[in-house]
């Protein structure tokens, strides 16, 4: 079965630093992987995707098929970024998608 | 707003009671998803329709639990004999089939409290 590991269920930085959002997965087929954010009060949205290798809103994530991880990372981090960042993989015939338990990013002024 | 609707966004019921949750999808979206979210954990996937068929429940939906979603629109999640562990929060997504886990769109989701 797959399942996917969040470490760190709070992380705070500074304005400014450097952001690693870390996030494991086990599965025994070919992942797909996607990085999910909530901020507050809205609802939850897609912000990347391993596939399309993108970044947005400065942030990038690859996928290490070796050490199964698919870290979020941001090379300086804006108050804007805080929030609740999910890590997801998706399978199966409906492409439902397995969640971490979600870090809680809060960035410093 | 044209997105994924859930009504209603808060639900109080008393435990045994039986209550009933509606999502409309985007209307051209033929896949739908509940998910259930307890604190502190990420989304879990509930079930899964494409058009008015359910393809896939998970084993987290108990018998207690039904959804439907007739002519391929909206759906309903229904939890009979509510109990504590029923609370948490219920996500419906819809998407298009072909464009993937990342064509999801989520609901704002409804909130139930079993007292």
């Amino acid at each position: 079965a797959q399942r996917v590991t969040q470490p760190e269920k709070l992380l705070s930085v500074f304005k400014g630093a450097p952001v690693e959002l870390k996030c494991n997965y086990s599965y025994s087929g070919s992942p797909e992987l996607f990085w999910y954010v909530q901020y507050s009060r809205q609802r939850l949205q897609l912000l990347l995707r391993h596939i399309s290798r993108e970044s947005i809103k400065g942030f990038t994530a690859d996928l290490n098929k070796g050490e199964t991880s698919f870290h979020l990372k941001k090379p300086f981090a804006q108050e804007e970024d805080s929030a609740m960042y999910y890590c997801a993989l998706s399978s199966g015939s409906a492409r439902q998608l397995t969640f971490g338990s979600g870090t809680q990013l809060t960035v410093l002024p | 707003d044209t997105g994924v609707s859930q009504d209603p966004r808060h639900k109080i019921t008393k435990r045994g009671q039986n209550v009933t949750f509606r999502c409309d999808p985007i209307s051209e979206h033929n896949r739908l998803y509940w998910y259930r979210q307890t604190l502190g954990q990420g989304p879990e996937f509930l079930t899964y329709f494409q058009n008015e068929a359910q393809l896939e429940k998970s084993r987290l939906l108990s018998d207690r639990f039904s959804a439907e979603r007739p002519k391929g629109s909206f759906s309903t999640l229904e939890i009979q004999r509510t109990e504590q562990g029923d609370s948490a929060m219920y996500l419906c997504a819809s998407s298009f089939r072909g464009v993937g886990a990342d064509g999801y769109t989520f609901g704002s989701g409804t909130r139930l409290t079993v007292v």
